[in-house]
């Protein structure tokens, strides 16, 4: 069946340092991913999306590549701050022609930045 | 612009009450609309989805119901509370398969 997979639950980082978040998927239907960062007691918002393979997508100091070829979408930044700390989600979608566009999520990568 | 409000913003009920969660959606026709729920730090579960007025299919039901009385408004509700139906319940649209906007949530607290 489709799926997603988050293999961190939780990440730890001081700030300034470099993270991947790693996010792969199972589909065998063209895939759309997304990854949305959720803060404490907010909803979800999204941060990136990709239906491009191996295209770069940016946003917010954060990028991930769409990379059919080994199901991946990871998700990385150079330098995190005390604000990135959230909860992050890679979801997908399929395009199955269908209007539903309903997402399967990921279990969360919970990112907390240290001083 | 497309606005998503959801009610209310938080709740506390008893074991064995009844539950009527609100969205309502303004600025798009025809919206495709969901249920999502979130135990405390977990994933998103998807529960109902509705494509149109009077037509909800369920996904995961979790003793709960789900009505589309509107085009613009989706209910999740149900007459009997359990331990386990507590958590973060967002409601969301979206456009085909190009993103899912969530609105800002209700937390339930059932004791």
């Amino acid at each position: 069946g489709d799926s997603v997979t988050q293999t961190e639950g939780l990440v730890t980082l001081t700030k300034g340092l470099p993270v991947m978040l790693n996010c792969t998927y199972q589909t065998t239907y063209s895939p759309f991913l997304f990854w949305y960062v959720q803060h404490l007691n907010e909803a979800p918002k999204l941060l990136l999306k990709s239906s491009t393979d191996n295209k770069r997508t940016e946003h917010q100091g954060f990028y991930a590549t769409l990379h059919k070829s080994s199901s991946s979408f990871h998700l990385q930044k150079s330098s995190v701050q005390l604000s990135d700390s959230a909860l992050y989600f890679c979801a997908l979608s399929l395009d199955r022609g269908s209007a539903l566009g309903r997402l399967h999520f990921g279990a969360g990568t919970q990112l907390i930045v240290i001083p | 612009a497309q606005t998503i409000h959801q009610w209310p913003v938080a709740e506390i009920k008893a074991v064995g009450s009844p539950l009527s969660l609100g969205c309502t959606i303004k600025g798009k026709s025809s919206p495709n609309l969901y249920w999502y729920w979130q135990a405390t730090g977990g994933t998103l579960q998807q529960l109902f989805y509705s494509i149109t007025v009077g037509q909800v299919e369920s996904v995961v039901q979790l003793n709960l119901s789900a009505s589309r009385p509107k085009d613009d408004q989706f209910i999740l509700s149900t007459e009997k509370l359990l331990l386990s139906h507590s958590g973060f319940y967002l409601c969301a649209w979206t456009q085909g398969n190009t993103e899912v906007f969530f609105g800002k949530g209700t937390r339930l607290t059932v004791v």
